[in-house]
């Protein structure tokens, strides 16, 4: 099984911050690496896939990047909408993995 | 809109059997691979299976490998997931998500999920 590594697993940050989240596979995924925002008590929803794949409706301040074993997510403007957890997951293989989570908080 | 709808969720013993609903609308249901996913009070996402779009393939984790079966109806756009020999660790929110493809081997296919449905909590416990 393909291991993802998200760091860190919490961070605080302030409106208008850069926030950059990183993800690590256990082994090449290629570019098949997809990121998703989830509130509390709500679903995910996805907002990148296959590494910088904007989702439709997802603002363009979310970037992905990367490729092999190690990914980011950039928020580059932190809005107050966007604290929430993240998560990383690989779509190469299964079983589909994900990573452990970053919460944003608010600092 | 794309809407999925999850169900069946509820408190059951441990060993207890449970039946998981999930009513798509809004797309051709019967053209996507569909999926389950769970999530642990307070933990991270956990994949459960897949199945392919005529229900021909059907793919899980290990942990519910022989216990949990995934299954569709194409003409009423429902998702299920029969869920049997429960334990304790299979405590948790259940989400259906429609699959969209990425690298497929052998048949079997990884992707991403889009949308997903709002969770249905189920709780192993006596």
């Amino acid at each position: 099984d393909i291991q993802m590594t998200q760091s860190p697993s919490s961070l605080s940050a302030s409106v208008g911050d850069r926030v950059i989240i990183t993800c690590r596979a256990s082994q090449s995924i290629s570019s098949y690496l997809d990121w998703y925002q989830q509130k509390p008590g709500k679903a995910p929803k996805l907002l990148i896939y296959v590494t910088s794949n904007l989702q439709s409706g997802v603002p363009s301040r979310f970037s992905g990047s990367g490729s092999g074993t190690e990914f980011t997510l950039t928020i580059s403007s932190l809005q107050p909408e966007d604290f929430a957890t993240y998560y990383c997951q690989q779509c190469y293989s299964t079983p589909i993995t994900f990573g452990g989570g970053t919460k944003v908080e608010i600092k | 809109e794309v809407q999925l709808v999850e169900s069946g969720g509820g408190l059951v013993q441990p060993g207890g059997s449970l039946r998981l609903s999930c009513a798509a609308s809004g797309f051709t249901f019967s053209t996507y691979w569909m999926s389950w996913v769970r999530q642990a009070p307070g933990k991270g996402l956990e994949w459960v299976a897949n199945i392919k779009e005529d229900g021909s393939g059907k793919y899980y984790v290990d942990s519910v490998q022989g216990r949990f079966t995934i299954s569709r109806d194409n003409v009423k756009n429902l998702l299920f997931l029969q869920m049997n020999s429960l334990r304790a660790e299979d405590t948790a929110v259940y989400y259906c998500a429609r699959l969209r493809l990425g690298y497929c081997v052998s048949g079997s296919c990884s992707g991403w999920f889009d949308p997903w449905g709002q969770g249905t909590l189920v709780t192993v416990s006596s």
